[in-house]
């Protein structure tokens, strides 16, 4: 059973368009995240939150908007997409409450979106 | 500001070992990551050391030292399969996670 899933794996775009990630956890945990990692590698925070309550936002454009329908459930929307957005997306989760950070994160597969 | 420092990419022999270093500075300490990740997968936890001291996993071990602010994860007996990028991560003060950038750590036969 897979703990964290995302879907799309893949999700290739025209600069401008609108596109949706979607998450999913059932490991029964408090708090989901989302970040992006570069072509550095380097991981980096954009949301998290706790019980459909949003905890962190990063500074990251207002393009970019979480949408938490359930504590299970976290997806990511991207309006007006730019050359920039082209990155791996991950989704995590872990049991932390309210923000803070004590938990293992477990991560799903990632989405690798490219915007041409 | 809040900065973790891991070198960039070290090479090992396989059945040798490697010990990656991690130093932080942080606001704060509580608590420090130390996830694998192999490329173009997720990040995959490792361990986690709260208390100064080396914790032991099978062919894994990660050591901190609070007062030094620094962290290392050894590795033993290395197998081809560990060839990955080996990510850093410190909770500070305010209960957030400060990321490294990682580690890749490439195996030679």
């Amino acid at each position: 059973d897979t703990a964290v899933s995302q879907t799309p794996k893949y999700l290739v775009t025209q600069m401008g368009n609108d596109k949706s990630i979607k998450c999913e956890q059932n490991l029964g945990h408090d708090t989901m995240y989302w970040y992006k990692q570069d072509s550095k590698k380097f991981l980096k925070i954009m949301f998290s939150y706790n019980n459909k309550e949003l905890i962190i936002n990063e500074t990251v454009p207002n393009r970019f908007s979480p949408k938490s329908p359930d504590k299970a459930h976290l997806n990511l929307h991207i309006n007006s997409l730019e050359l920039g957005d082209s990155a791996v997306y991950f989704c995590a989760s872990s049991q932390d409450r309210g923000g803070v950070f004590t938990d293992t994160q477990y991560f799903g597969p990632g989405t690798r979106l490219t915007v041409l | 500001g809040q900065n973790i420092d891991q070198p960039t990419e070290m090479t090992a022999t396989e059945g040798a070992i490697v010990q990656i270093n991690c130093t932080y500075q942080t606001s704060g300490f509580n608590g420090l990551f130390w996830y694998q990740q192999h490329a173009g997968e997720a990040p995959t936890f490792l361990s986690y050391n709260v208390l100064d001291g080396l914790e032991e996993k099978g062919r894994f071990s990660s050591f901190l030292s609070r007062s030094k602010g620094y962290s290392y994860l050894l590795l033993k007996e290395l197998q081809m399969k560990d060839s990955a990028s080996y990510l850093c991560a410190v909770i500070d003060s305010n209960y957030q996670l400060i990321w490294g950038a990682g580690t890749k750590l490439i195996i030679k036969p």
